[in-house]
């Protein structure tokens, strides 16, 4: 069956990077889109763009534009999401989700990646 | 960009009760390009609707979508103990897609 295994939580300090993974299994990695989005404690869903592991293209949303970048290894059918220059305004759960092209529907997120950011 | 906004905020329900979850959105949704994920405490979402109507796999029929152009509804016929969460309505129309905000369905 279809599976997005995130890695784990992370605590970081304000001005640090994050990287978080989400590794595929059970589908063909390089035929669908991986998208990414965060949702802030008790709040809903941020979008934060997506990756075509065929091609590595990406598109990021504005709110995002400079700090963040999506990149994907196919040998290990990981993708990866890198947030920069964080703020306690990034502290969130980051969710990877499977979507068969760039607009659609998720029919499999992962279990999600809980961030801190704490001084 | 499209903007969705669900209602109401809360949904005070009990088990056996019939659950209606409105989605509004500032532009028309061409080709019903609507969805609706529910989301337990704790867990990730998971896909219940597509195209408006079109049940996900392995999801019950007490849940059913309807609607057209900006205003779309989720319908939970009779809730089960299991149906208590938070469900968002997502468009998939024209780039950027987006969510609503949510409605929290609660005993």
């Amino acid at each position: 069956q279809v599976q997005l295994v995130q890695s784990g939580a992370e605590v970081k300090k304000p001005g640090a990077s994050v990287k978080v993974s989400c590794k595929a299994s059970g589908y063909t990695f390089t035929g669908n889109y991986i998208h990414w989005l965060r949702q802030a404690p008790g709040q809903g869903f941020e979008y934060m763009g997506w990756i075509d592991p065929n091609s590595g293209g990406t598109m990021y949303m504005q709110n995002f534009q400079g700090r963040v970048t999506m990149t994907r290894d196919t040998s290990i059918s990981t993708a990866y999401m890198e947030l920069s220059s964080l703020t306690s305004d990034d502290t969130a759960v980051y969710y990877c989700a499977r979507f068969p092209s760039a607009l659609d529907v998720p029919p499999n997120w992962g279990q999600g990646t809980l961030v801190t950011v704490s001084s | 960009e499209i903007v969705l906004t669900q209602s109401p905020g809360t949904l005070s329900l009990s088990p056996g009760e019939r659950a209606t979850l409105s989605c509004r959105a500032s532009q028309s949704v061409s080709g019903g390009r609507l969805a609706w994920h529910q989301q337990r405490p704790g867990q990730a979402p998971r896909l219940l609707i597509y195209s408006t109507s079109s049940r996900a796999t392995g999801i019950p029929d007490r849940f059913s979508g309807s609607g057209s152009g900006t205003d779309f509804s989720l319908t939970i016929s009779r809730l089960e103990p299991e149906d208590f969460a938070v469900y968002y309505c997502q468009h998939y129309d024209r780039p950027p897609l987006a969510f609503g905000g949510g409605t929290k369905v609660e005993i």
